[in-house]
């Protein structure tokens, strides 16, 4: 179904270590994923993406990890700046309607210098 | 490229009066979103067109809410009359197939 914002989850890391956010979704027919970093003040930014058809990809500094048996993405990002404090929103798209893009809660990163 | 522009950035309005947020997309992207975004609801997607068209519009609210793109350069959102519980920030994004730009929104306070 839709998704419906919550209490904003948080997580709090160490500068330099490494962060794992994580996502569940629920609709087996989901066949795209993205990650969106959203600053303050800022609309999302596209970070990387994943198809249902991979189970890992990656870019500079993140990776996603995607496990269709358990409905379940991971944005992992390594050596973590003070940049990368914002907060992070996992979305999906449908094979039937791969153009609408739903957004789930987010994670609210803090980076600690 | 400029990205998407949204304005106002700001729009403090009182209750029953209308209210219109405007997006210009990013050239050549032939598809557009409005998003409505509030801590309790997150990023709720309103509305999208492609190629001026409206697709789906199933996330509107209320009639209240309705959305138009004239021309491939410009859209608008327009809430007429407005509510406090419209309040909230709104988000116009425009992709060219799967990668999404979402400007800086507009963030709404009816009182």
């Amino acid at each position: 179904g839709e998704s419906v914002g919550l209490h904003l989850p948080t997580l709090s890391v160490q500068e330099g270590d490494n962060s794992i956010i994580n996502c569940a979704y629920s609709n087996s027919a989901s066949d795209y994923f993205i990650w969106y970093k959203q600053e303050s003040g800022k609309g999302p930014q596209f970070i990387i993406d994943i198809r249902s058809n991979m189970d890992k990809r990656q870019g500079q500094r993140v990776t996603v990890l995607l496990n269709k048996t358990v409905k379940h993405l991971s944005l992992q990002i390594a050596a973590t700046q003070p940049g990368d404090s914002a907060v992070y929103f996992c979305a999906e798209t449908l094979k039937t309607s791969y153009d609408k893009v739903i957004f789930g809660p987010g994670t609210s990163l803090s980076v600690i210098p | 490229d400029a990205g998407v522009i949204q304005s106002p950035r700001h729009e403090v309005t009182e209750m029953g009066q209308e209210v219109t947020l405007r997006c210009k997309p990013i050239s050549g992207h032939d598809y557009l979103f409005w998003y409505r975004q509030t801590m309790m609801r997150g990023l709720e997607l309103l509305i999208y067109f492609n190629n001026n068209v409206p697709i789906d519009d199933s996330g509107m609210p209320e009639d209240r809410f309705s959305a138009k793109m004239p021309n491939a350069s410009f859209s608008t959102l327009k809430i007429q009359p407005s509510e406090p519980r419209d309040s909230a920030v709104y988000f116009c994004a425009s992709s060219l197939a799967r990668g999404y730009t979402f400007g800086s929104g507009t963030r709404l306070t009816v009182v």
